[in-house]
């Protein structure tokens, strides 16, 4: 079946342009998740969305990052005024069932370059 | 906060050798996952450990969680190429809905 699929693969944008980045998790799974990965690091938590609850936003970084799900499906992370330390790679998961150890399935991800 | 710390960070060693690699923490975790990661893809689900000195293999793979639940092994038993990449640890938050990912470490098995 289709895996986590994210949109686009790859982004220059200039800096202080928004930027939105799309994430079609896997039909039915309800948990989606966002981190971001710079360069050789591990992942760091953006945002956590679990079916219609309130997300878990403790993970942004800045007002400046903002993130949507519609209809419990896709969801959209949004990065207003980029600067160049957003350059990264933005990875988004979807679970059957957040936390409790159920598995991540991940995205290939979006590379974001800020110059 | 909890944070988990991951050693050593990079690995390059010949196919055929053994090798462990760590995840540590100051904190206690209620789960632990191992992650591997290839350039330019998303992190893929090794194993997920949840007992207290609990020991999984999967093939090649032992995993084991510390009894106190604060660290964590990967072991690698003669490894091949197709084991490089970036192995990742991550455990299930005091909340138990998000995991907090260690750095990584970068593992190159050289033919």
């Amino acid at each position: 079946g289709a895996g986590v699929s994210q949109s686009p693969s790859n982004k220059v944008t200039e800096k202080g342009k928004d930027v939105e980045l799309r994430c079609d998790p896997i039909s039915g799974h309800t948990a989606l998740y966002w981190y971001r990965q710079s360069l050789g690091q591990g992942l760091e938590f953006l945002i956590y969305f679990q079916g219609n609850s309130a997300p878990d936003k403790s993970g942004l970084p800045s007002d400046r990052f903002s993130a949507e799900r519609t209809g419990g499906s896709v969801s959209t992370l949004t990065i207003q005024r980029t600067q160049q330390e957003d350059s990264a790679v933005y990875l988004c998961a979807s679970s059957p069932i957040g936390g409790e150890g159920y598995e991540q399935y991940f995205g290939p991800g979006t590379r974001l370059t800020v110059t | 906060t909890q944070l988990l710390e991951q050693s050593p960070q990079f690995l390059s060693i010949q196919e055929g050798e053994n090798l462990t690699v760590y995840c540590n923490s100051s904190s206690v975790f209620s789960s632990l996952q191992w992650y591997r990661q290839e350039p330019g893809e998303g992190p893929v689900l090794l194993v997920t450990v949840v007992t207290g000195g609990e020991v999984k293999k999967l093939k090649r793979l032992t995993f084991q969680f510390g009894d106190a639940r604060k660290d964590s092994s990967l072991h690698i038993t003669a490894a091949q190429p197709g084991d490089t990449g970036l192995y990742l640890c991550a455990g299930l938050d005091n909340y138990g809905q998000n995991f907090v990912f260690g750095p990584g470490t970068r593992l190159s098995v050289l033919p």
